[in-house]
C-alpha cells in the first residue's frame, strides 16, 4: 500500500517568516509529486509539482524533492496570513497511475 | 478556460437512497477522477476515467461506480447510502503538461446522509 504521510502538524508561524512543510512517501517508485492548497470549505488548488530531485521555485514558494530519502518538502517564504490553509502532499507512480494524498497539515500565520 | 464543474454542489439524502453526482472536466483534458474527502480520512481515491474506461480503481465497496461519456463529462453513482458516506465529493480532471500529469479539481458536492 502507498503510503503519503504528513506529520508534524499544525504549523503555526508569525508573518513574514518561512514556513516549511514536509512529506514523505513510502513508494520508491514514485515519480511526480504535488503540493495542493485547501481552505477551509473549499476544494484543493495546485500550488506546484516536482519530478526532478532538487528544488523548484515560483514564486515565494520552493519545492524539494530528495528521492532517495523520499522526502518532498514545501518552502514559503514571507509567509502572509492569506497563505493559511491545510497544505496537501501528493504521490503519482507515473502516467497512468492514480494520486495518493496525504492527509495534509494545517499552516496557520500569525499577523 | 473555464474550470472543472460539479452539480449538485450540495445534496441531502437518507439512508437507503441513492444519489448520482457529475462533473465536467476543463475542455480538452479527456481524465477525470472522483474522489471522497472527509475530516478522518482525508483525500480518498475513489476511480479515474480515461476515453469512457475506468483506468484505476480505489478501495470502495461496490456500491460507487463511476461513468464517463464521449465528451469526457463523468457521473460517479453511490447505491443504498449509509451515513458513513457524508462527505464532500471532488472530481478532478487531468492533462499532461510535459511528463506529468496535473489534476485540476472542481468545487466538489457536499453529500449529508441522514
Amino acid at each position: 500500500q502507498k503510503e503519503v504521510e504528513q506529520n508534524s502538524g499544525p504549523l503555526s508561524v508569525p508573518e513574514g517568516a518561512i514556513a516549511s512543510l514536509n512529506c514523505t512517501y513510502s513508494d520508491r517508485g514514485s515519480q511526480s509529486f504535488f503540493w495542493y492548497r485547501q481552505y477551509s470549505g473549499k476544494s484543493p488548488e495546485l500550488i506546484m509539482f516536482i519530478y526532478s530531485n532538487g528544488d523548484k521555485e515560483d514564486g515565494r514558494f520552493t519545492a524539494q524533492l530528495n528521492k532517495a530519502s523520499q522526502y518532498v518538502s514545501l518552502l514559503i517564504r514571507d509567509s502572509q496570513p492569506s497563505d493559511s490553509a491545510t497544505y496537501l502532499c501528493a504521490v503519482t507512480g507515473g502516467a497512468n497511475s492514480k494520486l495518493t494524498f496525504g492527509k495534509g497539515i494545517t499552516l496557520s500565520v500569525r499577523p | 478556460k473555464a474550470g472543472v464543474t460539479q452539480t449538485p454542489r450540495y445534496l441531502i439524502k437518507t439512508r437507503g437512497q441513492q444519489v448520482t453526482l457529475s462533473c465536467s472536466p476543463i475542455s480538452g483534458h479527456r481524465s477525470v477522477s472522483w474522489y471522497q474527502q472527509t475530516p478522518g480520512q482525508g483525500l480518498q481515491f475513489l476511480f479515474e476515467y480515461f476515453s469512457e474506461t475506468q483506468r484505476n480503481k480505489g478501495n470502495f465497496p461496490g456500491r460507487f461506480s463511476g461513468r464517463q461519456f464521449s465528451n469526457s463529462r463523468s457521473e460517479m453513482n453511490v447505491s443504498t447510502l449509509e451515513l458513513g458516506d457524508s462527505a464532500l465529493y471532488l472530481c478532478a480532471s487531468s492533462s499532461t503538461e510535459p511528463f506529468v500529469d496535473t489534476q485540476y479539481f472542481g468545487p466538489g458536492t457536499r453529500l449529508t446522509v441522514l
